[in-house]
């Protein structure tokens, strides 16, 4: 079975912070996507990746940036944490083959407090 | 700006009813239509991923429809259980490329 995982399930930040998301994923994928979903709103995009060192904005990049050095891993770093990036993230990832008519797998998410 | 709608937000049904909700997408330069269920403290899993108008999926008790020309799509359950309890999310891609979700519609089933 694919596995991506997240390596916190909860995390707690003070504003003004330098915020890691690490992201996993051991199925050789392509692709790997970082999103965040908050109450009301749809999954929104924040960054994606096709390739190792490559990396695109999705529809909410400001306050975050991203890093993929090796395949398997994809970083979500927030430059200076803000309350308002409080939110659920959920990092996905899914084969090269048309990247958004396969199916992502999802890690189980990373519920970010900012104080 | 491309919009995928969901509804209902949320259902609360006993347990052996059968439930429906909908998705609704842009009906122009449709290329794939995704269902997803999201139980509470899981992963989302992907249960379905369309990409022909007419399509019809099943997966054991829970089965899609496709509509593409008029942009709609519905996921069934047919005799509801708790542990169908999630929150269920279509996602929409159309030719420009990037996968847009809707809210979601939150399950829950009573036993």
């Amino acid at each position: 079975d694919v596995k991506v995982t997240q390596s916190s399930r909860y995390l707690v930040k003070r504003t003004g912070e330098k915020v890691f998301l690490e992201c996993v994923q051991d199925m050789d994928h392509e692709n790997m996507f970082w999103y965040r979903q908050d109450p009301g709103l749809g999954l929104r995009l924040i960054y994606f990746s096709y390739d190792v060192k490559m990396k695109e904005k999705g529809d909410i990049p400001e306050g975050y940036s991203v890093s993929r050095e090796k395949k398997e891993r994809f970083s979500l770093i927030l430059e200076s944490a803000s309350t308002n990036q409080t939110s659920m993230y959920l990092c996905a990832s899914s084969f090269p083959h048309g990247p958004y008519n396969e199916k992502l797998f999802f890690g189980s998410g990373t519920q970010l407090s900012v104080l | 700006i491309l919009n995928v709608e969901q509804s209902p937000q949320s259902l609360h049904v006993q347990e052996g009813d059968s439930t429906n909700f909908t998705c609704s997408f842009p009906s122009s330069n449709f290329y794939a239509l995704h269902w997803y269920r999201w139980e509470t403290a899981k992963s989302p899993e992907a249960l379905f991923v369309m990409t022909l108008n007419g399509d019809e999926k099943k997966k054991g008790r829970i089965s899609a429809t496709l509509n593409t020309k008029e942009g709609y799509s519905y996921l069934y359950i047919k005799g509801s259980q708790p542990e169908d309890s999630a929150t269920y999310l279509c996602a929409f891609n159309n030719q420009g490329g990037k996968l847009i979700f809707g809210q979601g519609t939150e399950l829950s089933v009573k036993p």
